[in-house]
């Protein structure tokens, strides 16, 4: 079956420490996106890319970086910078670019200790 | 501009009933207008969408009303079900981008 995968499921942080989340996805989709949910706020774009090696900032981009080396793959770095970082994390793909139906994967939730 | 404005931020329906939420965009360059559907610990899942060359889309109990002069867009759940019961983001798309609303609860009861 054709989705998106993302992993850990929960993850866990400690303070100044970077970690990164997984997405993989078999859809042979162009577009990825990197999402960012907290309760009472949806979904908020940190990052997105359209093309390989190619990425462009979201709305909260800052704390994160991302990398786009394969096509189905667009991990996404928390890094220590990012002072709030406890939030449910979405991945997503889409075949093209905005006006398109985008898949996401089954989250990330991501927790300080 | 970039916002999309979504009511209510909860709903409680009786089973049977209709459902009716609410989303209001201020940026004309928006041509794409998608509903998601979220059940707890899972990511959204595309519902219906509407492009606004039509006021209204419908697809089983679930349709997109759509009034591109008020910029406003809805979606109605007709006899909604007990397994309806989730949070649904409406979204607004451009070229790049979708922008998402801040969710709506919604809990039927049986």
């Amino acid at each position: 079956d054709g989705g998106i995968t993302q992993s850990p499921k929960y993850l866990f942080r400690k303070e100044g420490q970077n970690v990164t989340l997984s997405c993989e996805q078999n859809l042979n989709h162009d577009a990825m996106y990197w999402y960012r949910q907290d309760p009472g706020q949806g979904l908020r774009l940190i990052y997105y890319s359209q093309i390989v090696n190619d990425f462009q900032k979201g709305d909260i981009a800052e704390g994160y970086s991302v990398s786009r080396e394969k096509k189905e793959s667009f991990p996404l770095t928390v890094t220590s910078a990012q002072k709030n970082p406890t939030a449910f994390y979405l991945c997503a793909s889409s075949p093209g670019q905005g006006r398109q139906p985008q898949h996401f994967g089954d989250g990330t939730r991501l927790s300080i200790l | 501009q970039q916002q999309v404005k979504q009511s209510p931020q909860s709903l409680i329906v009786q089973k049977g009933g209709i459902s009716i939420i609410n989303c209001a965009y201020e940026n004309t360059a928006f041509d794409y207008f998608p509903w998601y559907q979220q059940f707890p610990g899972k990511g959204p899942a595309l519902l219906i969408a509407i492009r606004p060359d039509v006021s209204e889309k419908k697809e089983g109990r679930f349709t997109i009303s759509f009034n591109k002069s008020a910029k406003q867009f809805s979606l109605h759940i007709m006899d909604s079900q007990p397994g309806d019961s989730a949070t649904y983001f409406c979204a607004a798309g451009d070229t790049d981008k979708l922008i998402f609303g801040t969710g709506t609860r919604l809990q039927v009861f049986p």
